[in-house]
């Protein structure tokens, strides 16, 4: 156990549709990490949170936005979702923002799009 | 564009064979690298991490990495692979950026499978 909290492990929804995953950090982690994993791309890395402000973004489409809560956990949205869409989404977190850190990953939200 | 290539994107052994798995990245800068693995049903793991200093890192559960910078390599090995160690592999690359920000790239995986 990693520490990192995902929720919902699945999710199963429409083309069209828009859904929120959420993630809750390790404790005392500031630097919150999404990546997409789909079996042709790997794992992808979408945008990085640190203490509620964006630090980093990757290829994050613009159908998908992200944020990060004061009590710092961070949720990531996806709207007008297609079928590509469907993938494993991660959550990661780190104690700080520098590349030196090692990230503590959850245990995924699998994603289907129908 | 930045890459890191992982070119064994599935590998089987026996137990007890010797294991490497090729990572090479295309960032001619200064780099953090990293290995993780994922055990079937579990998160992803750090298994070693190199940011300067000796080039030949050693990681958990007898891996180890050697970073060859002319090479832009950061290939893991293992000497003798045990049942335990089927996974996915992932080497990730990260560097920093004129803005103060960093890209985190990884590669596309490395299923590893030993049979017993």
């Amino acid at each position: 156990d990693s520490g990192v909290t995902q929720t919902p492990k699945h999710l199963i929804t429409a083309t069209g549709q828009r859904v929120t995953l959420r993630c809750s950090p390790r404790s005392g982690d500031l630097s919150v990490y999404w990546y997409q994993q789909s079996l042709d791309q790997g794992l992808q890395f979408l945008i990085q949170y640190y203490n509620g402000e964006e630090r980093a973004k990757g290829n994050i489409l613009e159908r998908f936005s992200a944020q990060q809560f004061p009590d710092l956990h961070s949720e990531l949205n996806l709207s007008s979702l297609e079928l590509g869409d469907s993938a494993l989404y991660f959550c990661a977190s780190s104690p700080g923002m520098a590349g030196i850190y090692e990230q503590y990953f959850g245990p995924g939200t699998r994603l289907t799009v129908t | 564009a930045q890459s890191v290539s992982q070119h064994n994107h599935h590998v089987i052994l026996s137990e007890a064979a010797s294991l490497e798995l090729g990572c090479n990245y295309s960032y001619g800068g200064t780099v953090n690298l990293f290995w993780y693995v994922q055990y079937p049903g579990q998160h992803l793991q750090l298994l070693l991490k190199y940011f300067s200093g000796d080039p030949l890192v050693k990681g958990i559960k007898g891996f180890e990495a050697e970073f060859i910078k002319s090479k832009f390599s950061f290939n893991l090995r293992k000497p003798s692979v045990q049942w335990s160690d089927t996974a996915e592999y992932f080497c990730a690359v990260i560097r920093s950026t004129t803005s103060g920000t960093y890209k985190y790239i990884f590669g596309t995986g490395t299923r590893l499978k030993v049979l017993a």
